[in-house]
């Protein structure tokens, strides 16, 4: 089955610094992947969208300058956390469709638990 | 636009008892729905989905779920659950218009007990 892995699976940061969080499809060309963000015992907010080679879509109230995306390959997508602060502790998890499409199903990451002091 | 309820925020049941977790949702457009499993710090499994075709969808792990267009619902079932079942559950729904963006529930939790 499609894979999707996610780098570093829990990170720890001081406040201010940038930390960056990959998701990669293992055996598979991912056209299209999400970024979500999970607080605890709460559901799968979406952040963005991202399309290899083009600029993600963010959802309203994320912001772009803080959260970036880049989808440079088919396999690869990372999310960077800049200047991060305590309040941006949460679970982030990734997403991805095939790029043969159809099914319409997305595949997960085994997330990235951020903590920042 | 689109949305999600999940009425129960958490369901305790015995094991080898029935469950049934509730999902019902809103759209003016056709839809296709699925169902996610959570464990504690992982990421989203899936369950089952619903696409087109019959309206009961067998997942893995014993689940099934029941689309029913006129209640909007898509209801998760199994006949006997096992304390392996605990873990959180999250309906969601993506709108059959060919952008493939998921709206999710608030999730219900399962707690089987002994």
């Amino acid at each position: 089955g499609a894979v999707v892995s996610q780098h570093p699976s829990r990170v720890i940061c001081k406040s201010g610094t940038s930390v960056k969080i990959e998701c990669r499809s293992l055996d598979f060309q991912a056209t299209t992947m999400f970024w979500y963000r999970q607080f605890p015992k709460q559901s799968l907010m979406l952040m963005a969208t991202s399309n290899e080679g083009s600029k993600a879509t963010y959802e309203q109230g994320v912001e772009k300058d803080k959260f970036l995306i880049n989808h440079a390959s088919l396999t690869l997508s990372t999310l960077t956390v800049t200047s991060a602060h305590p309040e941006d502790s949460s679970f982030y998890i990734c997403s991805a469709i095939s790029g043969t499409g159809g099914s319409y199903e997305q595949y997960f990451g085994p997330g990235t638990r951020l903590t920042v002091t | 636009a689109q949305s999600v309820t999940q009425l129960d925020s958490q369901v305790p049941v015995f094991e080898e008892a029935p469950v049934e977790l509730r999902c019902n949702y809103s759209s003016s457009v056709s839809v296709y729905l699925f169902w996610y499993v959570q464990y504690p710090n992982q990421g989203l499994q899936l369950l089952l989905k619903y696409l087109s075709g019959s309206t009961l969808v067998k997942g893995i792990n014993g689940f099934e779920a029941e689309f029913n267009k006129s209640q909007t619902s898509f209801h998760l079932r199994k006949p006997s659950v096992h304390i392996s079942d605990t873990a959180e559950y999250f309906c969601a729904v993506n709108l059959n218009t060919g952008f493939q963006k998921l709206v999710f529930g608030t999730g219900t939790r399962l707690l089987v007990s002994p």
